[in-house]
Order: structure tokens, then sequence, then C-alpha cells
């Protein structure tokens, strides 16, 4: 079965300064990975995704993952925080074998002071 | 580009109440899905449904039933609301290539007194 941990159910950045969310999965063949955010109120945006190819892979509004198959991790990274990035991060991994069904974790809510 | 859109935005039952929420996604996919949204606990398959005709049961689907009235609509109805149904809930769909991601619509807020 497939499991997701996001370790950091808080985290809190000044404004500018870097942001890495960590995320762990367990599952036995390469998965499908993905990282979503969630502001307030809203449903969930897909950041980015990793698939097959290059272990670094880009998203929108600036952030970035790696895909460390040796570590079983997708931790996503931003080098500089702008106070729009205030919201909940979900990690979540799905695979061709599961049903393409997405096992999510717990989520990392970011919060940036000014 | 509407999506995935669901209805209604927000609704309050009371204990024992049925209610059916619903799903529409204009992207002509085949795949559709029902989540709940806790705090600290990330999201949790409730059902899914691969194509028009088929559904599946996913981690947490006692005291739901789902409907895929077509390839457009998946509804989520529950018969007896009761108060640990109290939750957020969102519809996702996504193509079937392999590494296409969910799209998300943006959730009912439900509370059950």
């Amino acid at each position: 079965a497939q499991s997701v941990t996001q370790p950091d159910i808080h985290i809190t950045v000044s404004e500018g300064a870097s942001l890495e969310l960590r995320c762990n999965y367990s599952y036995g063949a390469t998965p499908y990975l993905f990282w979503y955010v969630q502001s307030p109120g809203q449903g969930l945006q897909l950041l980015l995704k990793y698939f097959s190819g290059d272990t670094l892979v880009q998203g929108i509004k600036g952030f970035e993952a790696e895909f460390k198959r040796s570590q079983s991790s997708f931790n996503l990274r931003k080098p500089s925080v702008h106070w729009s990035d205030a919201a909940e991060y979900f990690c979540a991994v799905g695979a061709r074998a599961a049903g393409n069904k997405l096992t999510f974790g717990g989520g990392t809510r970011v919060l940036v002071k000014p | 580009n509407a999506g995935v859109t669901q209805t209604p935005k927000f609704q309050v039952l009371k204990t024992g109440q049925s209610m059916t929420l619903q799903c529409a996604q204009d992207m002509n996919h085949n795949s559709m899905y029902w989540y709940r949204q806790d705090p600290g606990m990330g999201l949790r398959l409730i059902y899914y449904s691969a194509s028009e005709g088929t559904t599946d049961k996913g981690e947490v689907p006692n005291g739901y039933n789902v409907s895929r009235l077509n390839k457009r609509e998946f509804s989520l109805r529950l018969e007896s609301a009761a108060p640990s149904q109290t939750s957020v809930y969102f519809c996702a769909s996504r193509e079937d290539s392999p590494g296409q991601p969910q799209h998300f619509g943006d959730g009912t807020r439900l509370s059950i007194l």
C-alpha cells in the first residue's frame, strides 16, 4: 500500500527567505508524485509533478521539487518566499498499479512573516 | 474554463438527514473521485469511478453512496448524515494518460449537527 508522510505540520518563514517542505513516500515501484497547494477556502491547485525523466522538476509560482529514489523523498523548494505563498501544501503519490488513485500526506501549513 | 464544478459550496444538515453532493467536469475525463478533507489527515478517498457506469470504494466509503450519472457527472450521497461526516468534500477528475494529475473542484463544506 502507498503512504505519504509530511513531517512538518507547520512552518513559519520570513518573506524573502527560502522554503523547503519535506515529503517521504512508501511504495514498491516508481510512483507518480505531485505537490498541490491549497489557499484558505479553495480547492487544490497543482504545483508540479514527477512522472519520469529528470528528477528535478520545475513548477508554477517559482517552486521546484527533487525526486530522490534512494531516500524515497520528493521535497518541495522555493528560493525566495512571497507573502502570497502562505497556504497549505500537500504531497501526493499515485501509481498505475494502484489504479492511479492518489494517497495524500497530511499537509504542511506555511505561514509567511513580513 | 469551468473545470470541476461542485454544488453546493456550503450546507448544514441535521443528524439523520440525507443529502446529495453534485460534481460535474467539462474536461471529458473518464476518471472521477470523491475525497473528504479533515484537519491533519490530508485528503482521503471515499469513492472513485474509472469510467461511466463503474464505481469502486476508496479508503473511507462507509456511510456514502455514489452515482456516475454520465461521463460528466459524479454525485455523492449521504443517506443518513452523522456528525462524523462533518468535513470538506472535494471532487476531482483526471485524464487517463499515465502520470496525469487530478483536477479538483473548490469543495463543499458540510456541517452536520
